[in-house]
């Protein structure tokens, strides 16, 4: 079975710097999809970032990059220049390929990160 | 706005009542998911509906039943809930055969049971 690892339960940025938030994973498929999702205040899970293991090229989307390393199993989330708005709950997900068993998203226990002014 | 919308946000019910949580999902997906959130602990699937029917039920008590009328909408049945029950319920769907094949969540029914 698939594990997601997250073993900062609690982070704490200023804002304007970079922090990362790390994750690792257990699996024995080679293909599969990994996520970074975010939960403010408001529980609304809101999706950062998404990387598809084949590619080695990590993910960027706007300020959020991800280091995903395969061999060691690692996809941390990196935030550039945070803002107020970027305090929530941050969750490291991973998803099987479609074909083995569609969508069955396996969560990790998610960083609460603050971002102080 | 993620196009996937969960009525009611909040909800108080006795341990005898019956309420029933909807999901309406506007993206045209072809699956369905019922998550439990509780305090200190990861994200827990219980139901997942792909084409509306059930493909899984991670083993949770009779006392919560899904229905899944179409594509669009998903119902979760409570009766004779628990305390221990409480928690955030949160909704997904996805389009399976798509290539991330990413779940949408709607905002999630906070659930008290007293």
């Amino acid at each position: 079975a698939q594990t997601v690892t997250q073993s900062q339960p609690e982070m704490s940025v200023q804002e304007a710097e970079t922090v990362t938030l790390s994750c690792t994973y257990d699996t024995s498929e080679s293909d599969y999809y990994l996520f970074w999702y975010k939960q403010p205040p408001s529980r609304q899970m809101i999706l950062v970032i998404r990387q598809e293991a084949y590619k080695q090229q990590n993910a960027t989307e706007n300020r959020f990059s991800v280091n995903f390393q395969k061999a060691a199993k690692s996809f941390s989330l990196k935030i550039s220049d945070s803002q107020l708005g970027d305090a929530a709950m941050y969750f490291c997900a991973y998803n099987p390929p479609w074909e083995t068993s569609g969508s069955r998203l396996t969560f990790g226990e998610g960083t609460q990160l603050t971002v102080n002014p | 706005e993620t196009g996937v919308t969960q009525t009611p946000r909040h909800l108080v019910m006795g341990m005898t009542n019956k309420k029933s949580l909807k999901c309406e999902q506007h993206l045209g997906h072809n699956a369905m998911y019922w998550y439990k959130q509780s305090a200190k602990k990861p994200l827990e699937l219980m139901f997942v509906y792909s084409l509306e029917e059930r493909v899984e039920n991670n083993s949770v008590p009779s006392r919560f039943s899904p229905e899944c009328p179409n594509s669009s909408h998903l119902f979760l049945h409570l009766h004779t809930l628990q305390p221990e029950d409480s928690a955030l319920y949160l909704c997904a769907s996805s389009q399976e055969d798509s290539s991330y094949n990413e779940q949408f969540f709607g905002p999630g029914t906070r659930l008290t049971v007293l």
